[in-house]
């Protein structure tokens, strides 16, 4: 099991393009989340998913969007990047409310120039 | 609101014992997490705390208090690979983790 992979592990964006961080698990986990981390705080929830097609929004959903089409696939999609979206983000899943331990990816490292 | 509140920093020598307090007021509660992370890497989960009282697992324990909303972490025979921040995080009535800040955890020789 590779649990929860992210890719990439680092980029480099100019204000006002887009791009998708992908995230993929292999423990057939019905629940994912993706959050972002900024230095000295805690995680914040950007959009959670309950299982395929089906997706809600988080604390700070403003500025991102999702899509879940398999029970495997999470992508987040960031359009017309801004700096203050610069962050670390870690996507998690968890099988579901019940069995609520969230396992958590290696994270994305996004700086928007 | 939702609140979680830790110490920011904590330093502790190699050896001893150090305990990481956490108050939480949340909408709802489901339960008490800890999780470690370590510089640049991502958050990996320690223990889970529904019930009142101490869990115990190996050098780590937790302890919960729903009455007083206060949880803490207890580490035991430190060492420097401990050196980490430890999340708290609360899981509300939506079955959603709210975290707190994290505790920056300093281990000396």
């Amino acid at each position: 099991n590779a649990g929860v992979t992210q890719t990439p592990k680092f980029r480099i964006l100019k204000i006002g393009q887009s791009m998708t961080l992908q995230c993929t698990q292999d423990m057939n986990h019905n629940y994912m989340y993706w959050y972002r981390q900024d230095p000295g705080m805690g995680l914040k929830l950007i959009y959670y998913s309950v299982g395929a097609g089906i997706t809600d929004k988080g604390e700070v959903p403003n500025g991102y969007n999702v899509s879940r089409s398999t029970t495997e696939d999470f992508p987040l999609r960031l359009e017309l990047a801004a700096p203050s979206q610069t962050s670390v983000y870690f996507c998690a899943s968890s099988y579901d409310e019940e069995g609520h331990t969230q396992y958590f990816g290696p994270g994305t490292r996004l700086t928007v120039l | 609101g939702q609140n979680i509140d830790q110490p920011t920093e904590m330093t502790a020598t190699e050896g001893a014992i150090v305990q990481i307090n956490c108050t939480y007021q949340t909408s709802g509660f489901n339960g008490l997490f800890w999780y470690q992370q370590h510089a640049g890497e991502a958050p990996t989960f320690l223990s889970y705390n529904v019930l009142d009282g101490l869990e115990e697992k190996g050098r780590f324990s937790s302890f919960l208090s729903r009455s007083k909303g206060y949880s803490y972490l207890l580490l035991k025979e430190l060492q420097m690979k401990d050196s980490a921040s430890y999340l708290c995080a609360s899981l509300d009535s939506n079955y959603q983790l709210i975290w707190g800040a994290g505790t920056k955890l300093i281990i000396k020789p």
